[in-house]
């Protein structure tokens, strides 16, 4: 099925640790992104790809990496973790133009204690 | 600062009748507006979409208007169904050189009951 894989699906981290979320689509959208969705808060882009080989920061990118290596896969990786990034973290793929080609993964919670 | 607002955090509604979703956004570049529906324990869905040069677009019990002047668009689900109780998220598209990435308001929490 066509679409966004996301894993894992939760994870109980330690702070300080490092984490990598996967993503993987199958689609062959140029873009990708990684969201954040906190209570109130809505959806935050932490980070971007437009096509493969760029990266670019989005509203609240601190604390978070990335890497588009290929036009499938774009891991977020959280070098230290800290409890402030407990929070439900989407990735979303697109053909680049915004035209509601946004498919989401069906996103990985992840709590820092 | 929010460029696009969903001031109603919450809204309540029962079946049957009809359930408005209202978006405010302060961007005239904007070109391209959605809305995207998202199921707890689930990523968000798109729903419904309006170009900037229409003022309405409707797709089954769905129907989104687009009023410019006032910078406003709202969703309309008639008749609501329980299964319409999710969250609702209006997004915009950014202008040119933006990567014409959404900007999202924080969503409005539908809940329909029986």
């Amino acid at each position: 099925i066509a679409g966004i894989t996301q894993a894992p699906t939760s994870q109980i981290l330690a702070a300080g640790r490092r984490m990598t979320l996967r993503c993987t689509q199958d689609m062959r959208h140029n873009a990708m992104y990684w969201y954040r969705q906190d209570l109130g808060l809505g959806l935050r882009l932490i980070h971007y790809s437009n096509t493969a080989g760029t990266t670019g920061k989005g509203e609240v990118p601190d604390g978070y990496s990335v890497s588009r290596a290929n036009t499938d896969d774009f891991p977020l990786t959280l070098a230290s973790a800290v409890p402030s990034q407990t929070s439900v973290y989407f990735c979303a793929s697109s053909h680049g133009q915004g035209t509601g080609g946004y498919t989401f993964g069906s996103g990985t919670r992840l709590t820092v204690v | 600062d929010q460029q696009v607002k969903q001031n109603s955090p919450s809204l309540s509604v029962q079946e049957g009748r009809i359930s408005i979703l209202n978006c405010d956004y302060t961007n005239s570049m904007f070109d391209y507006f959605l809305w995207y529906k998202k199921y707890p324990a689930e990523g968000p869905t798109f729903l419904i979409s309006i170009s900037s040069i229409k003022d309405k677009n409707e797709d089954g019990r769905f129907t989104v208007f687009l009023n410019k002047s006032a910078k406003h668009l709202s969703l309309h689900i008639v008749p609501s169904q329980p299964g319409d109780s999710a969250v609702y998220f209006c997004a915009a598209r950014g202008p040119a050189g933006n990567n014409r990435k959404l900007i999202w308001g924080l969503g409005t929490s539908l809940a329909v009951n029986p």
